[in-house]
């Protein structure tokens, strides 16, 4: 079993929807939880993180953890053309290392 | 002001081959990492590395090896590349582990293709 599971993409929406991204993780002793974004071609950039449980918000973006049920989610809300990219959702484990889920391929369309 | 770079870009290669890809970080981090994206976009990480330790994925075949002239520097040597070495090679960096490891800086990438 993978560390992390994310929900297999692409996903394509229209300017102005409501994006909700999704992962599950195996190990209930993972404490951090990211979200990074990943443009074509480009190295993955850290968007949010959120520590234990709970909800984070940043602009258009929360981050949210349900421990109870070891699940990952982003929202994104009056998604643009320009959040057209990959997503990929992330823990921390033990050593420090960093494990990926497998990444989901976001389009918003103009 | 690039915070991690990598070169080459682009590396095309024949099996059997040896190579090398540079990595430099200028944001005085202390630990550094190599990872590997396959063709269906799964990072999987390969190494940390600081300048106390050295962590190695178990998984990692030890024709890959990670040197370290200094803190900010890690490049990756390859010894007799195999097709399935095919793949985008990151670079990435953080603070020290105890405070910051969930917030990496990656490099643009190097994409390796093996013939």
């Amino acid at each position: 079993q993978k560390e992390v599971e994310q929900d297999p993409g692409p996903l394509s929406v229209p300017e102005g929807a409501i994006v909700s991204l999704n992962c599950t993780y195996s190990n209930s002793a993972f404490q951090y939880f990211m979200w990074y974004r990943q443009y074509s071609r480009k190295g993955p950039e850290l968007l949010m993180y959120t520590y234990s449980s709970g909800n984070k918000e940043d602009g258009r973006f929360t981050a949210q953890v349900d421990k109870s049920s070891k699940y990952i989610s982003l929202f994104i809300r009056d998604s643009q053309p320009s959040d057209s990219a990959t997503y990929l959702c992330a823990t921390l484990t033990g050593a420090n290392n960093l494990f990926f889920g497998t990444g989901t391929r976001l389009t918003v369309i103009p | 002001d690039t915070a991690v770079s990598q070169t080459p870009k682009y590396l095309v290669t024949q099996m059997g081959n040896d190579k090398s890809i540079k990595c430099e970080q200028n944001l005085g981090h202390d630990t550094m990492y190599w990872y590997k994206q396959d063709s269906k976009k799964f990072l999987k990480i390969m190494f940390s590395y600081n300048n106390k330790e050295l962590i190695i994925n178990e998984t990692v075949p030890n024709r890959f090896s990670p040197k370290s002239p200094d803190k900010a520097h890690l490049n990756l040597h390859i010894n007799s590349l195999e097709l399935g070495d095919s793949a985008v090679y990151f670079c990435a960096s953080s603070q020290e582990p105890a405070g910051a490891a969930y917030e990496q800086y990656f490099g643009p990438g190097t994409r390796l293709t093996v013939t």
